[in-house]
């Protein structure tokens, strides 16, 4: 089956300070990969569209260059978090679908980024 | 805009008992709905739903989508605790190939 890999899967930094976190698609190649911010007891909420070879897509109100993605080949991206801050915190969850034109993503098991 | 709605947002239950969550969508040129459980983690799927009326089950849960009144469904009967999670529901249109609208989630507690 589609397994999505996210690295690390937590990271504690200080303010002010860039975190990287990677997702990859260990057995299948994914053009498009999303990422997703989650903050305690809420859904799921979509940052951005990564495309492989191209700028991402952000989603309103999400800082084009506070969170860089950089989508570099067909089975990974990274999104870093640029010059973080304690409101940065949060849970980032990555996701991929196996086949262009699925419904059905898979997602990574999330990093807990906490900023000091 | 695009919104997903879930109700109720959280609910507690007793070993046994039958539970039906609910969710609502309005997303242009919508495709299907997904369901998935979150539990300490990333959301793992459940269903996806792009037909009306034709029910989905795996084992203790089944789903429902109603395109005409745009809501689906999702039972689990005899819960257990390991039931116990987040329930996601996501829709998804046509012209947003992969991108999912989340709904706020239900948190369900099964107590023993």
């Amino acid at each position: 089956g589609a397994v999505v890999s996210q690295h690390p899967s937590w990271v504690i930094c200080k303010s002010g300070t860039s975190v990287k976190i990677e997702c990859r698609s260990l057995d299948f190649q994914a053009t498009t990969m999303f990422w997703y911010r989650q903050f305690p007891k809420q859904s799921l909420m979509l940052m951005a569209t990564s495309n492989e070879g191209s700028k991402a897509t952000y989603e309103q109100g999400v800082e084009k260059d506070k969170f860089l993605i950089n989508h570099a080949s067909l089975t990974l991206s990274t999104l870093t978090v640029t010059s973080a801050h304690p409101e940065d915190s949060s849970f980032y969850i990555c996701s991929a679908s196996r086949t262009s034109g699925a419904n059905v993503l898979t997602f990574g098991a999330g990093s807990r980024l906490t900023v000091l | 805009e695009d919104k997903v709605v879930q109700s109720p947002l959280s609910l507690v239950v007793h070993e046994g008992d039958t539970v039906t969550l609910n969710c609502s969508y309005e997303v242009t040129n919508f495709r299907s709905l997904l369901w998935y459980k979150q539990e300490k983690k990333a959301p793992t799927f459940l269903f996806m739903l792009t037909s009306s009326g034709i029910e989905k089950k795996s084992g203790r849960l089944s789903s429902i989508l109603d395109k005409k009144e745009l809501f689906s469904i999702l039972n689990i009967t005899a819960t257990q605790t390991g039931d116990s999670a987040v329930y996601l529901c996501a829709g998804i249109g046509s012209s947003n190939t992969g991108k999912l609208i989340f709904g706020q989630g239900t948190t369900l507690q099964v107590k023993p």
